[in-house]
């Protein structure tokens, strides 16, 4: 399966302020995703990342908020903007392969918002 | 909307105990279930199903996918130290990859 990393691993935010969480792939791959999981909680999914054009974002989660870059098939970027608490989670990338319909996951980015 | 439900939400077995863990679901398009381990922050991936009645075997965990009572199960024998960990099931949405995550079950294994 494709090797993926995320930076930072983790993070202490003030509130107010953004990060930019990025992951990137060691292969080509089609499809890139991004979830949420808060304190206690599962994975949401927040938005796929589509090359070369606007994320696709779920119920609950706006482009202003959670801007989403995807240059190329290898690199995607997550950016919480105007954090607040309410944001501190693990943020974790994924993809699916273009011969596999399973998802892997990146390492997850651990952010709390002071 | 799709939904999946865990059962139980948390489970205590002594080392060398086997358990089953529970997942059933509510979905519009089925691809596929997902079963993943997730220990720290990763989840890591550990089965696909997408066919009834066919198990998928990994050393000591086992998974089976019931698609008319829609529901799948993983089990895991000899449980060791090891194993401790919250399971995660997940089904995928056929149209849009998109999967749907149940809550969970944390599994504690203890001497």
């Amino acid at each position: 399966s494709a090797v993926i990393s995320q930076k930072p691993s983790r993070d202490i935010c003030q509130r107010g302020t953004s990060l930019t969480i990025q992951c990137q792939v060691d292969s080509q791959v089609t499809m890139m995703f991004w979830y949420r999981q808060q304190p206690g909680q599962s994975l949401t999914l927040i938005a796929t990342a589509n090359q070369g054009s606007e994320a696709t974002y779920e119920s609950g989660f706006v482009i202003d908020k959670f801007p989403i870059s995807r240059p190329n098939l290898t690199f995607s970027t997550l950016t919480v903007s105007n954090m607040s608490p309410e944001d501190s989670s693990i943020y974790l990338c994924s993809v699916e392969e273009n011969s596999e319909e399973t998802q892997y996951f990146g390492p997850g980015t651990r952010l709390l918002v002071l | 909307e799709d939904k999946v439900v865990q059962s139980p939400l948390s489970l205590v077995v002594h080392e060398g105990d086997t358990v089953t863990l529970n997942c059933s679901y509510e979905v519009t398009n089925f691809r596929s279930l997902l079963w993943y381990k997730q220990e720290k922050k990763a989840p890591t991936f550990l089965f696909m199903l997408t066919s009834s009645g066919i198990e998928k075997k990994s050393g000591r965990l086992s998974s089976i996918l019931d698609k008319k009572e829609l529901f799948s199960i993983l089990n895991i024998t000899a449980t060791q130290t090891g194993d401790s960990a919250i399971y995660l099931c997940a089904v995928v949405d056929g149209t849009a990859s998109k999967l749907t995550f149940g809550t969970g079950t944390r599994l504690q294994v203890t001497l």
